[in-house]
């Protein structure tokens, strides 16, 4: 069974550039969700992507926007990117329908840092 | 809106030592999950313990147990016999009850808390 992996592990980007991060769910997932973690502070959540459409939004502008794939797969992209965008950006993979919750399991994480 | 506040930043204890974590909430929702998930140094989150709100039972796994107190909003985790990979970030987080099988469940952390442990 393989578990959530995401890629780059590292990006340096300047502000105002786009990136694209990438998630591979675990076997057996059908479900993303997309957090960031800001540097010694607790993730919060972006996104959510069921069915490879947007299933639930956190607080978080329009330019953070996704993508999720037939393979289950997805993509966070974040355009005109601003200082404070910098931080570890990391997905989890879950399963829906669930009962009463979905356990998400979660990945190693993109490190962003913005100049 | 929900609210996770974990009110100590850093914390530390000796190897086989007892060392308890705190954790509270704030939600004006009846049903939901709440968890301890594990950071180490090599960032990987990995779920601790889960507590069902409507299980008035306090969760245990192994070295770790919490005491759920829904009235007072309070979710503390105790690891018993630390060892050195308990060295980790360690965040409280909350989930609510999905109503039906497809809507989004999100988890909402606290700030973390770093726990040492020394040898």
């Amino acid at each position: 069974e393989t578990g959530v992996t995401q890629s780059p592990t590292h990006l340096i980007k300047t502000r105002g550039q786009q990136v694209t991060l990438r998630c591979s769910s675990q076997s057996g997932h059908n479900t993303v969700s997309w957090y960031q973690q800001a540097l010694g502070q607790g993730p919060q959540f972006i996104f959510q992507y069921y069915r490879e459409e947007e299933n639930g939004r956190g607080n978080f502008p329009p330019r953070f926007s996704g993508l999720q794939f037939p393979n289950y797969s997805s993509e966070l992209n974040v355009n005109a990117l601003e200082l404070d965008d910098s931080a570890l950006y990391l997905c989890a993979s879950s399963a829906l329908p669930a009962v009463h919750y979905n356990e998400q399991f979660f990945g190693p994480g993109t490190r962003l840092t913005v100049l | 809106a929900q609210t996770v506040t974990q009110s100590q930043p850093e914390m530390s204890v000796q190897e086989a030592e007892t060392v308890t974590l705190s954790c509270t909430y704030d939600t004006s929702e009846n049903n939901y999950y709440l968890f301890w998930y594990k950071q180490p140094p090599s960032r990987q989150m990995i779920l601790v313990i889960r507590q069902e709100a409507y299980k008035q039972q306090n969760a245990t796994e192994n070295r770790f147990s919490v005491n759920f107190q829904k009235a007072a909003k309070s979710f503390s985790l105790k690891i018993s016999d630390s060892q050195l990979g308990d060295t980790a970030m360690y965040f409280c987080a909350f989930m609510k009850l999905i109503a039906g099988g497809t809507s989004y469940g999100k988890l909402t952390f606290g700030q973390g808390t770093i726990l040492t442990v020394h040898p």
